[in-house]
């Protein structure tokens, strides 16, 4: 059975880092591409970057570059995401997806609530 | 990229067959037979309900159909349950970038 497993809810003040996590089971975890997607409160879905973790190629939306960091590691069939300075903004659920060739997005993680308050 | 447009709300009775819509352009909706609907239930995460149009994943109710026509899919759900309630995204690669394009979201009501 194919699942994507999310690290719990985070709660942290703003200017604080924070890494959370991604960890597929039930495929080959690096023959798909792994995204983040966004989700604010009350809002729709936002892509926000895509790792292949087959070789780490990584994408971003211009409007997450340089604001967060994606990276995989394939030994432990795990994506991360990664704030280096969290925003009170930057509260919102985070959810990985795997990708299919076709733009599918079959298989969602739980999700990852993070709250960024002073 | 924009957004796929979606009403932001639509609403049936139990019983009843409601039809969503997603439009798009021709770079994507209209140029691949790649679209994709998602269900979410509040507080939980989004589920796959249709792939490549028309195509329901195992386990997915055939109450649940899809179709396209030029640049427009639809969603629609028939024999309207209590438990449909819940948001729908559709999606649409697109060949411009490697990120889908999502559309708005369609909050379902049964009423």
């Amino acid at each position: 059975e194919v699942q994507l497993v999310q690290s719990g809810a985070e709660v942290k003040k703003p200017g604080e880092s924070l890494k959370i996590s991604c960890k597929g089971s039930g495929y080959s975890f690096t023959t798909y591409w792994i995204g983040w997607v966004r989700q604010m409160f009350g809002k729709g879905l936002e892509w926000m970057g895509i790792i292949y973790p087959g070789d780490s190629d990584t994408r971003y939306r211009p409007s997450f570059q340089g604001q967060v960091t994606i990276s995989a590691d394939k030994s432990f069939s795990t994506a991360y995401l990664q704030w280096s300075s969290l925003k009170a903004s930057d509260t919102a659920m985070y959810y990985c997806v795997r990708r299919g060739p076709t733009g599918t997005m079959d298989y969602w993680g739980q999700g990852t609530l993070v709250t960024v308050s002073s | 990229q924009s957004a796929l447009t979606q009403p932001a709300s639509v609403s049936g009775s139990p019983g009843q067959s409601i039809t969503i819509s997603c439009t798009g352009t021709s770079s994507d909706v209209g140029a691949y037979n790649y679209v994709s609907w998602y269900q979410q239930h509040p507080g939980k995460a989004p589920k796959l309900l249709i792939y490549d149009v028309s195509n329901r994943p195992s386990g997915v109710s055939n109450r649940f159909s899809g179709s396209k026509s030029g640049n427009t899919a639809s969603l629609t759900i028939s024999g309207l349950q209590a438990e449909d309630e819940a948001d729908y995204y559709c999606s649409s690669y697109t060949s411009s970038s490697i990120f889908v394009v999502f559309g708005g979201g369609t909050k379902l009501t049964v009423l």
